[in-house]
């Protein structure tokens, strides 16, 4: 099993560019989310999906957006990039039963 | 104020010590705790989730404090590979689906 897997692990943008970041699980959860963690913080949570086809805001939405069109991918879309999207981003999926978070080993992004 | 507070720490210990971190939580209904580890530059990890009655795996024991809405992580006969971010996590009852993290409390154990 690969788990959640996130990638690019690394990437540099210019401000207002665009990207996505992709995130697959091969575990079968219905339910996933996208947080971002800045230096010395806790993880805030931007987006989740309890299953395909079905999404939500959290926390820190603006300037991101998800898809889910199937139960593995749940990609995480940033348009007009700016400085303040600078952080590491963790993509989860979420066991049913346990409630157990599995995160993506995830992927760090700097806007200039 | 803030969902879930923690000491950021660093709590810096030798080898072989006990050391314990206590975490918050605002909300009094709150459902669902867990403790996940967190190492430099890395993804959280479960560590433990937290039940009511408390429970303990190996040197590590966790207990919940409804009344004062802290739950609790103690660590026995500390070791190096210790040394990492903790990271509590709440679960709010309006909403199953979502999880509160805590900033981390930042353990050093030391030879």
């Amino acid at each position: 099993n690969a788990g959640v897997t996130q990638t690019p692990k690394f990437r540099i943008l210019k401000i207002g560019q665009s990207m996505t970041l992709q995130c697959a699980q091969d575990m079968n959860h219905n339910y996933m989310y996208w947080y971002r963690q800045d230096p010395g913080m806790g993880l805030k949570l931007i987006y989740y999906s309890v299953g395909a086809g079905i999404t939500d805001k959290g926390e820190v939405p603006n300037g991101y957006n998800v898809s889910r069109s199937t139960t593995e991918d749940f990609p995480l879309r940033l348009e007009l990039a700016a400085p303040s999207q600078t952080s590491v981003y963790f993509c989860a999926s979420r066991h049913t039963d346990t409630g157990e978070l599995f995160f993506g080993e995830g992927s760090r992004l700097t806007v200039l | 104020r803030k969902e879930v507070e923690q000491d950021p720490g660093p709590f810096n210990v030798p080898e072989g010590a006990t050391v314990a971190f206590n975490c918050t939580y605002s909300n009094s209904a709150s459902q669902s705790f867990f403790w996940y580890r967190q190492d430099c530059r890395k993804e959280p990890k479960l560590l433990m989730s937290v039940y009511s009655s408390g429970n303990e795996d190996g040197r590590f024991t966790a207990q919940l404090n409804r009344a004062s809405q802290y739950i609790s992580l103690l660590i026995r006969d500390s070791k190096l590979s210790d040394s990492a971010t903790y990271l509590c996590v709440v679960n709010l009852p309006y909403n199953f689906n979502k999880f509160y993290f805590g900033s981390g409390t930042k353990l050093n154990v030391k030879p």
